[in-house]
């Protein structure tokens, strides 16, 4: 099977922009889960969408948005970025039960 | 306050020794148990779970399990360079597959 990809893997913004970024989980896999991290930081949770319904959200703004489309593919938003929101950002699908396998990330870069 | 510790490292090891990696959690609902392997630059890749309290072995990893004491810790015997990375251990709750990780130990295995 093929494993969870995600366009692009890398992204140059500007502060004020908003930017979207896109992860395909693995086939048959319906829960997508995004997850930031960071040096300080480290892995911080998103959101998680299930069947297109999100189903958790971390503690971040609401300039992080995210949505899921009937193909089980999601799209996370971050609207007028800030240079805090540089960052790696990590999509994860998962099968029935707990188990998560990531993608390989998008590197956004915000200057 | 942090809900998953470890260690940050690094911990170094010399090549064909047995690295010992922990991890305390503070909710006692945490029901499921994950470690993971990073590599610089690179996404997080699973490489044990573990559900019970006890012991589980895949390969040169061993991952065990207290609950009482909300420990988790990974074993690796015979330990090789490429073992070189940083283990983030992750716990979540029964019935939700959100994941809360650690900051994760960064391992360094010398020739």
């Amino acid at each position: 099977k093929a494993g969870v990809t995600q366009t692009p893997r890398y992204l140059i913004k500007t502060r004020g922009q908003q930017v979207t970024l896109s992860c395909s989980p693995i086939s048959g896999h319906r829960s997508v889960s995004w997850y930031q991290q960071t040096p300080g930081q480290g892995l911080q949770f998103l959101f998680e969408y299930f069947s297109e319904t999100q189903r958790n959200k971390g503690n971040f703004p609401g300039r992080f948005s995210g949505r899921q489309f009937s193909n089980s593919r999601s799209e996370m938003n971050v609207s007028t970025l800030e240079l805090g929101d540089s960052a790696l950002y990590l999509c994860a699908s998962s099968p029935p039960g707990y188990e998560q396998y990531f993608g390989p990330g998008t590197r956004l870069t915000v200057t | 306050q942090k809900e998953v510790e470890q260690n940050s490292g690094p911990l170094s090891v010399p090549e064909g020794a047995i690295a010992s990696l922990n991890c305390t959690y503070s909710d006692r609902g945490s029901q499921s148990f994950f470690w993971y392997r990073q590599y610089s630059g690179k996404s997080p890749e699973l490489i044990m779970s573990i559900y019970s309290n006890g012991d589980k072995e895949d390969g040169r990893f061993t991952a065990q399990l207290n609950k009482a004491s909300q420990y988790v810790s990974l074993l690796i015997r015979d330990s090789q360079p490429s073992d070189s990375a940083t283990y983030l251990c992750a716990v979540n709750r029964s019935g939700y597959s959100t994941l809360t990780f650690g900051k994760g130990t960064m391992l360094l295995v010398s020739p």
